[in-house]
């Protein structure tokens, strides 16, 4: 079975700017969760999908957003970059079942900010 | 809120011993609790997921435990070895959102 992938792998934006991440599930799974990693703050929270619906919201500014589509590929827009944007962004997919919430993550996309 | 504390932050043995990693969390009201490793760079390994009816779980050279009433998990690894030189994160699971501790970054020298 194929893992979680992300596309692209690496970016450079500049302020002000946005971006478009794209996250592929495992087959099978229905929920897709995204997270931040910063050296500074580790790995925060950003949102989770699940049905095309965002099920849980962490606390992050409206500049980022989400969508899942019917096949369960889900995308992250963050408008008008900031530096401090910069940051690994990991998502991960689960069944999604009550009765099993492991989590599996892609390899990430990194995000510069310049 | 939930708060999860891993220590240490920081670890180096030497090849071939025993060693525990520790997770403390501040809310037992959680669904499970999931045990990775992150090399660097790269995205997060899953290693172990007890749920919060088990106490432990065992995969190879790793055994994880739970103790939901005093917010505890550890993460045992038998004789280790360079290959699992890596960082070590815990996460729980509570009410639908995961909490990530700030990791142990272990060196195992050969």
């Amino acid at each position: 079975k194929a893992g979680v992938t992300q596309t692209p792998r690496y970016l450079i934006k500049t302020r002000g700017q946005q971006v478009t991440l794209s996250c592929s599930p495992i087959s099978g799974h229905r929920s897709v969760s995204w997270y931040q990693q910063t050296p500074g703050q580790g790995l925060q929270f950003l949102f989770e999908y699940f049905s095309e619906t965002q099920r849980n919201k962490g606390n992050f500014p409206g500049r980022f957003s989400g969508r899942q589509f019917s096949n369960s590929r889900s995308e992250m827009n963050v408008s008008t970059l900031e530096l401090g944007d910069s940051a690994l962004y990991l998502c991960a997919s689960s069944p999604g079942r009550t009765t099993n919430n492991e989590q599996f993550f892609g390899p990430g996309t990194r995000l510069t900010v310049l | 809120k939930q708060e999860v504390t891993q220590i240490p932050a920081a670890l180096s043995v030497p090849e071939g011993e025993n060693l525990v990693l520790n997770c403390s969390f501040t809310d037992s009201a959680i669904y499970n609790l999931q045990w990775f490793r992150q090399d660097p760079g790269k995205g997060l390994t899953s290693l172990l997921l007890i749920q919060s009816s088990q106490r432990e779980q065992t995969s190879g050279r790793l055994n994880a435990s739970l103790d939901k009433s005093s917010g505890r998990s550890t993460l045992y690894i038998a004789a280790s070895q360079p290959g699992d030189s890596a960082t070590y994160l815990c996460a729980v699971l509570n009410f639908n959102k995961f909490y990530f501790g700030s990791g142990t970054k272990l060196n195992v020298k050969p």
